[in-house]
C-alpha cells in the first residue's frame, strides 16, 4: 500500500469556522509534511513531523494547528481563517525523519481543496 | 527563501521530441528530486540524485546535478502526450524538502 489518503477532498468554510484535514498513511512512515500550494505555484512547507513530534514550523500562522495524534495519522486544524488561506494542502509522509538519509522520498495525498469565504 | 528557480516556467512541445528543465538552487544538499504533478492533484516522485552523483538515468529520464554550480537539469526523452504536467525540483536536506517554482510542460499529439 503506497498510499497517502486525504479528506475531504473539497472544503468549503466561513471565516469564523473551526475544520480539520485528514492524512493518513500505511507505509510505516516516520515523517510526514504539511504543504500550501497556490495556483500555479510550488507546494510551500507548513509543517513537518519527525516521530510524531512537531520538527519544523514554517513561521506558519497560529490559525493553522498540526496535530499528529499517532505514526498513521495527520491532522491540521483550522480556525478563523482568512479567504488568502483557500488554496490545495498537501499532505506527504516519506521513510524517515533522520537527517541524511539518501533515499529519503516523499509520497503525496491527492490534496484537499480548501475555500475560505 | 529556501526555493529553488526553474526554467523554462513553461514548454510546449510535440510528442516524440525531447523536453529538458533546469533547476538551480542556494543551498548545500543531501540529494536533489524531480516530481511531477498534474492538475490539482498531488506529486508524485520521478526520480533522486544524490549529491555525489552527476547523472542518473530511470527510462526516459535523465538527471544531471552539478553540486558547483548548484544546478540540476531533467531531460524527458520522446514525449508523449500523457507527460503533459508540471514539474518540480525537490532540494533535500534531511527530512526537509524545499521545492522549486516548476516547469509547465505540454506535449502536444
Amino acid at each position: 500500500d503506497t498510499e497517502v489518503t486525504q479528506t475531504p477532498k473539497h472544503l468549503v468554510m466561513g471565516m469564523t469556522n473551526k475544520k480539520s484535514l485528514k492524512c493518513e498513511q500505511h507505509m510505516g512512515h516516520r515523517a510526514m509534511y504539511w504543504y500550501k500550494q497556490k495556483a500555479k505555484k510550488p507546494p510551500e512547507l507548513m509543517f513537518v513531523y519527525s516521530y510524531e513530534k512537531l520538527s519544523i514550523n514554517e513561521s506558519v500562522p497560529s490559525r493553522f494547528s498540526p496535530e499528529c495524534p499517532n505514526s498513521s495519522l495527520l491532522n491540521l486544524h483550522l480556525h478563523a481563517l482568512q479567504p488568502e488561506d483557500s488554496a490545495l494542502y498537501l499532505c506527504a509522509s516519506s521513510l524517515t525523519g533522520l537527517a541524511g538519509v539518501a533515499k529519503n522520498i516523499q509520497y503525496f495525498g491527492a490534496g484537499t481543496r480548501l475555500s475560505v469565504l | 527563501s529556501q526555493q529553488g528557480e526553474e526554467d523554462p516556467q513553461a514548454l510546449s512541445i510535440q510528442e516524440g521530441e525531447n523536453a529538458t528543465m533546469n533547476c538551480s538552487y542556494k543551498t548545500s544538499i543531501n540529494n536533489l528530486q524531480w516530481y511531477r504533478q498534474n492538475s490539482g492533484r498531488g506529486l508524485v516522485h520521478l526520480i533522486l540524485i544524490r549529491s555525489n552523483e552527476r547523472e542518473k538515468h530511470s527510462g526516459r529520464l535523465r538527471v544531471t546535478l552539478d553540486t558547483s554550480k548548484k544546478s540540476s537539469s531533467l531531460l524527458i526523452t520522446a514525449s508523449r502526450a500523457a507527460d503533459t504536467a508540471s514539474y518540480f525540483c525537490a532540494t533535500v536536506k534531511g527530512n526537509q524538502f524545499y521545492f522549486g517554482t516548476g516547469t509547465s510542460l505540454t506535449v502536444i499529439p
